[in-house]
């Protein structure tokens, strides 16, 4: 089954202490992205990878990392969560480098960082 | 960050009755328009993804129809059932740029 797969689901943490947001699809998608949800607001991208080894800045970059050294896993890394960073966390995939094609989510990392 | 909104943020339709709901986007340097479906505690789906002025899509009871030189696209949904209980989200593409709208979310009573 074509999925996007995030861990964890679910994660309370407390200010500073890294995390990493781990992210797989299995479409074999060149295209990968996260995404922050927050209320009242559109999803923000924090990050993209348009390849391996090639990522770049989104909307909202502060205070996140990512790594793309395979083609199907784009980790979100939290150095030193903070409070601000709480939210609900998308991954996402698309098969083609344009921005034509629908994106294939993954179910969603709520994090909430005291 | 591009100005992609929805409106209404919230509606309730009753079991049955038809309703539709707004997305407006820059038109300016647009290429497409997406639709997702999103359920609580679910993942995002596609709907439609949209890309020529005039463009009307389908999928069973729910409908789009696209007007890129104002800048509006519209979601339908017929006879509305529980199952459609969702948030609805719409992106747009301009600039090689997806921004997305905060969602209408859509509750059918029974």
């Amino acid at each position: 089954e074509a999925q996007v797969t995030q861990n964890p689901r679910y994660l309370i943490t407390v200010t500073g202490k890294k995390l990493t947001v781990t992210c797989s699809q299995n479409m074999n998608h060149e295209y990968m992205s996260w995404y922050r949800q927050d209320p009242g607001l559109g999803l923000r991208q924090i990050y993209y990878s348009m390849n391996v080894e090639v990522t770049d800045k989104g909307d909202v970059p502060e205070g996140y990392k990512v790594s793309r050294k395979e083609k199907r896993n784009f980790p979100l890394i939290l150095e030193s969560p903070s409070p601000n960073q709480t939210s609900l966390y998308f991954c996402a995939s698309r098969g083609d480098r344009m921005n034509t094609g629908e994106l294939f989510f993954g179910e969603g990392s709520r994090l909430t960082v005291l | 960050i591009l100005n992609v909104e929805q409106s209404p943020q919230s509606l309730h339709v009753q079991e049955g009755d038809s309703t539709n709901f707004t997305c407006s986007f820059p038109s300016s340097n647009f290429y497409a328009l997406h639709w997702y479906r999103w359920e609580t505690a679910k993942s995002p789906e596609a709907l439609f993804v949209m890309t020529l002025n005039g463009d009307e899509k389908k999928k069973g009871r729910i409908s789009a129809t696209l007007n890129t030189k104002e800048g509006y696209s519209y979601l339908y949904i017929k006879g509305s059932q529980p199952e459609d209980s969702a948030t609805y989200l719409c992106a747009s593409f301009n600039d090689y740029k997806l921004s997305f709208g905060a969602g209408t979310t859509v509750t059918v009573r029974a």
